[in-house]
C-alpha cells in the first residue's frame, strides 16, 4: 500500500476485555515495529519483527501483551485483560529492514481507551 | 539500554527567527539519529536524520548537528514559519545491527508566533 495502515483508528474497551490492533506495513518492508505513545511522551518501543519472527520483544510491558506476524506482512498486537493504564496511542512502523538502514515510516496509530 | 533526553519541552519563537532543540544520548553504539515532526493527532513524520559518520546535515531550512564525543545532537530550524508549529521528537538507534528500533526523546512543543 501507499503507507502504513492501522485499524481501528480508535478503540474504546472496558477494563478486563481483550483487544486486537492491526497493522498493515508498506509492501516489501520486512521490518515492523510496534511503539506505544502516552500523552505528552515520545513513542516507546514495544516489539520488533524481522519477517515473521519477533526479533526483539524486550519492550512489551508484561505478559498481557503479545504480537504476531504470521505471514511476514500484517501484524496484530493483542492485549489481554486490559487495564486503564494501557490507554495510549499504539503506533506501528515499517522499514525495508535486513540491514538496509532506511527510514521507518509510521502509521496513524490506534488510540486505545480503556474505561 | 539507550536513554535519550530532549530539551526544551516547550519552545516559542517569533516567526522568522531560529529554533534550536537539543538531545543527548547514552549508548555510544548508537549511530543513527532521526528527527520526527508530529502534528496534533497525526503520525510522526521524519524530517531529517543524521548518521554517525557525519557531523552536520542540512536540508533547506532544517539542519542537524552531531557531536559523537559529547553524545549530543541538535535540530536547527531557520526562518521559522507558522507551519513549523508541531511537536518534534529526536531519536537514537543502531543501523546495520539488524534491529533498528528507535529510542525517542520526550518531545519539544514548538510554537511559532506570527
Amino acid at each position: 500500500g501507499a503507507g502504513v495502515s492501522q485499524t481501528p483508528s480508535n478503540k474504546v474497551t472496558e477494563k478486563g476485555k481483550y483487544v486486537e490492533l492491526r497493522c498493515d506495513p508498506i509492501s516489501g518492508h520486512t521490518a515492523l515495529y510496534w511503539y506505544r505513545q502516552s500523552l505528552g511522551q515520545g513513542p516507546e518501543f514495544l516489539i520488533y519483527f524481522q519477517g515473521t519472527g519477533a526479533a526483539d520483544d524486550s519492550g512489551l510491558p508484561n505478559d498481557r501483551f503479545f504480537a504476531v506476524r504470521p505471514e511476514g506482512s500484517v501484524s496484530t498486537l493483542k492485549i489481554q485483560r486490559t487495564e486503564r493504564g494501557d490507554s495510549a496511542v499504539y503506533l506501528c512502523a515499517s522499514s525495508l529492514g535486513q540491514g538496509k538502514a532506511t527510514e521507518a515510516f509510521f502509521g496513524q496509530g490506534t488510540r486505545l481507551t480503556v474505561v | 539500554g539507550e536513554n535519550v533526553e530532549q530539551h526544551p519541552s516547550t519552545l516559542s519563537v517569533q516567526e522568522g527567527d531560529s529554533a534550536v532543540i537539543k538531545c543527548t544520548y547514552s549508548d555510544s553504539a548508537s549511530n543513527y539519529f532521526p528527527w520526527y515532526k508530529q502534528e496534533l493527532g497525526k503520525r510522526p513524520q521524519l524530517i531529517i536524520d543524521i548518521r554517525s559518520n557525519v557531523g552536520e546535515k542540512k536540508d533547506q531550512r532544517i539542519a542537524v548537528t552531531l557531536n559523537k564525543t559529547a553524545k549530543h545532537f541538535s535540530l536547527h530550524i531557520t526562518e521559522t514559519q507558522p507551519e513549523d508549529s508541531a511537536v518534534y521528537f529526536c531519536a537514537a538507534g543502531r543501523l546495520n545491527f539488524g534491529n533498528e528500533k528507535l529510542t525517542f526523546g520526550t518531545g519539544t512543543r514548538l510554537t511559532i508566533i506570527p
